[in-house]
């Protein structure tokens, strides 16, 4: 069965480093998104992509963010310069159609660690 | 903000029917019940979803009752690897808004 990847799954970085994580989306879908979920907290929407621009994204994906397709397999999300706050599994996820049915796809996450 | 209401925790014995309860009274015409659910530290999981009607798939059923303001997510036989937070979500567009869902816990 098909199935979203994520690498690494684990990332430890100092503080004001830059990070890209790394996404496979399945491959014949066509929106992809960001999530991140702080420990202990909600699963919380960063940024949806679709035809290679940004269809929406949330108030925490700020000017420090920001999201490529760099070829036709991989979905990145850039964090230019870490804070400690940006600590957090992120989940990568994939979905064929957008609006409506809309079953998203998450990957198994990369555990990132600012110190 | 989430736009459903779950209870924060469940018990269910193993070999059991979980049947996890979900309020969305303010949903709207367009908008889907989607069920997910999170195994400790690994990323959300599709389980099931419908509009209007009861739907059941490989993993659990899904009821809505007729006014479509709650819902009912069951899983017809418990095992201890169903443990997990299971989240019940109304959309209509391309985000998730996780609320913080119920954690449900299987016991042997």
């Amino acid at each position: 069965e098909p199935e979203v990847t994520q690498t690494p799954s684990h990332q430890v970085t100092q503080m004001g480093q830059e990070v890209i994580l790394r996404c496979v989306p399945i491959s014949n879908h066509l929106y992809f998104y960001w999530y991140r979920q702080i420990l202990g907290q909600k699963v919380e929407f960063l940024v949806s992509f679709y035809n290679n621009e940004i269809s929406e994204k949330s108030e925490i994906f700020d000017d420090q963010f920001s999201v490529e397709r760099p070829d036709g397999s991989n979905f990145t999300l850039k964090i230019r310069s870490t804070k400690l706050e940006d600590s957090a599994m992120y989940f990568c996820a994939s979905s064929k159609t957008g609006t409506g049915y809309n079953e998203q796809f998450f990957g198994p996450g990369t555990r990132l660690t600012v110190l | 903000d989430a736009k459903t209401t779950q209870p924060t925790s469940m018990d269910c014995a193993e070999g059991r029917a979980a049947n996890l309860p979900c309020n969305h009274s303010t949903i709207s015409g367009n908008e889907y019940v989607y069920w997910y659910r999170q195994i400790h530290s690994q990323g959300p999981q599709y389980i099931i979803h419908g509009l209007k009607n009861n739907e059941t798939n490989e993993m659990a059923s899904l009821i809505i009752t007729e006014d479509r303001k709650s819902s009912t997510l069951i899983l017809p036989h418990a095992t201890l690897r169903d443990t997990a937070v299971y989240y019940c979500i109304s959309q209509a567009v391309d985000k998730i808004i996780f609320g913080k869902g119920t954690r449900l816990h299987i016991l042997p």
